[in-house]
């Protein structure tokens, strides 16, 4: 059935280094991605989103990397900071779904002083 | 602009009551979701509403779940004769369209349920 798995359930890093979480889906009609970050006790919060006829998309110190013929989904955090210490999920809707949005796992990051 | 609220934050509620959980979407938003979230687990989608209308409840257990979301007033999740394994955090969220298949959906703070 369809899913949407991380590879990495945990991430620590310095402040200041670059992060990269990543995410795998099987579904191959998903046709759009969003990543959310979710803090303790609060409700996912978007960071970024990418639709399925694109490769890539830049946010602020964001990046979403999409590469359909593996299935594989990335999310890159530059210059990490202590603030950015969460759980992030990626999501995915099928082409075919009019609101579902199937996530992953997530994936703890944190980030140490 | 208030973003997506959702009340009561916590709720407790012995074995066998009932639990009802409010959703007011964002302003102007007229599309609701329900999802919820076992602990260390990802959100899973339970059902997809918008004004008066059930889109798609492919998410929602057969029995003792139910959902609104009436022409006035916030969206209400309803789950009946509740028990322990209901336990979970109850996530709300809207967005504004669906149209073209491409959206955001905002989130609410989440209702945590525990089953005593």
């Amino acid at each position: 059935g369809e899913s949407v798995g991380l590879h990495l359930p945990t991430l620590s890093v310095q402040e200041g280094d670059n992060s990269i979480i990543n995410c795998a889906y099987s579904n191959s009609a998903s046709d759009y991605f969003i990543w959310y970050k979710q803090e303790s006790g609060k409700g996912p919060q978007f960071i970024i989103d990418i639709r399925s006829n694109m490769d890539k998309r830049q946010g602020q110190r964001v990046t979403v990397l999409l590469n359909k013929t593996v299935k594989h989904l990335s999310l890159q955090i530059a210059a990490t900071q202590p603030g950015d210490s969460a759980v992030y999920f990626c999501a995915e809707k099928g082409g075919t779904s009019y609101g579902k949005l199937t996530f992953g796992q997530g994936t703890i990051l944190t980030v140490h002083p | 602009n208030a973003g997506v609220m959702q009340n009561p934050r916590h709720l407790v509620r012995r074995r066998g009551q009932e639990a009802r959980l409010r959703c007011s979407p964002m302003k102007g938003h007229s599309h609701v979701y329900w999802y919820r979230q076992l602990p260390e687990e990802g959100l899973k989608f339970m059902v997809y509403l918008q004004k008066e209308n059930i889109i798609d409840e492919s998410g929602m257990p057969k029995e003792r779940f139910s959902a609104e979301f009436p022409k006035e007033g916030p969206s209400i999740l309803r789950i009946q004769q509740v028990v322990r394994g209901d336990s979970a955090a109850y996530f709300c969220a809207s967005s504004s369209t669906s149209q073209g298949n491409y959206y955001e959906q905002y989130f609410g703070p989440g209702t945590r349920l525990t089953v005593t």
